[in-house]
């Protein structure tokens, strides 16, 4: 069946532009989680949906960061201003609901280079 | 908060070796614990988890992993690699009720033929 599907695969932009990736979950998942992957590195936790809750906010770096989601379907995390500091893979998880023993089911991932 | 150590950062193995990794998190409380594997080219999937019950827990292609509470760990194991192996592992845990995984650093597996 269909996975975690992100885009774009892959993206280069020049430090200060802006940048906006997508994260479309499995189908009736209703929990989202977005990760940063620095190389060399474990993931780190940004932000978390669950239904119509409040996110998870706990883990954006700084104020530049912000995600989104409509309902149960599509997430966008946007930066802002990009930074060096910012290349990375983004990886965007999805698990069937908030309980925290559901496995989560990982994208491929947006490799981010900002040159 | 929580933290994950897993000390091997690269490991060579010849085909039938045995594998053991190591993976240690920083929790006082309950927790649940996870394995995932990042093959070459593929997104993370889940190897095996732990919540509750028998200690040892087993998972997909042969894997199995004990949680020791005495000493905070959680160590894969498999008792003959295969070339097909070679991937990145990363230890995770989460504590009940927190949505949040915390991962450690991965340790990349590489099976020489």
């Amino acid at each position: 069946g269909a996975g975690v599907s992100q885009s774009p695969s892959n993206k280069v932009t020049e430090k200060g532009k802006d940048v906006e990736l997508r994260c479309d979950p499995i189908s009736g998942h209703t929990a989202l989680y977005w990760y940063r992957q620095r190389l060399g590195q474990g993931l780190e936790f940004l932000i978390y949906f669950q239904g119509n809750s409040a996110p998870d906010k706990s883990g954006l770096p700084s104020d530049r960061f912000s995600a989104e989601r409509t309902g149960e379907s599509v997430s966008t995390l946007t930066i802002q201003r990009t930074q060096q500091e910012d290349s990375a893979v983004y990886l965007c998880a999805s698990s069937l609901n908030h309980d925290s023993n559901q496995p989560q089911h990982f994208g491929d991932g947006t490799r981010l280079s900002i040159l | 908060a929580q933290s994950v150590s897993q000390h091997n950062h690269h490991v060579i193995l010849s085909e039938a070796a045995s594998l053991e990794l190591g993976c240690n998190y920083s929790y006082g409380g309950t927790v649940n614990l996870f394995w995932y594997v990042q093959y070459p080219g593929q997104h993370l999937q889940l190897l095996l988890k732990y919540f509750s019950g028998d200690p040892l827990v087993k998972g997909i292609k042969g894997f199995e992993a004990e949680f020791i509470k005495s000493k905070f760990s959680f160590n894969l194991r498999k008792p003959s690699v295969q070339w097909s192996d070679t991937a990145e592992y990363f230890c995770a845990v989460n504590a009940p009720g927190s949505r949040q995984l915390t991962f450690g650093s991965g340790t990349q597996l590489t099976v020489l033929p």
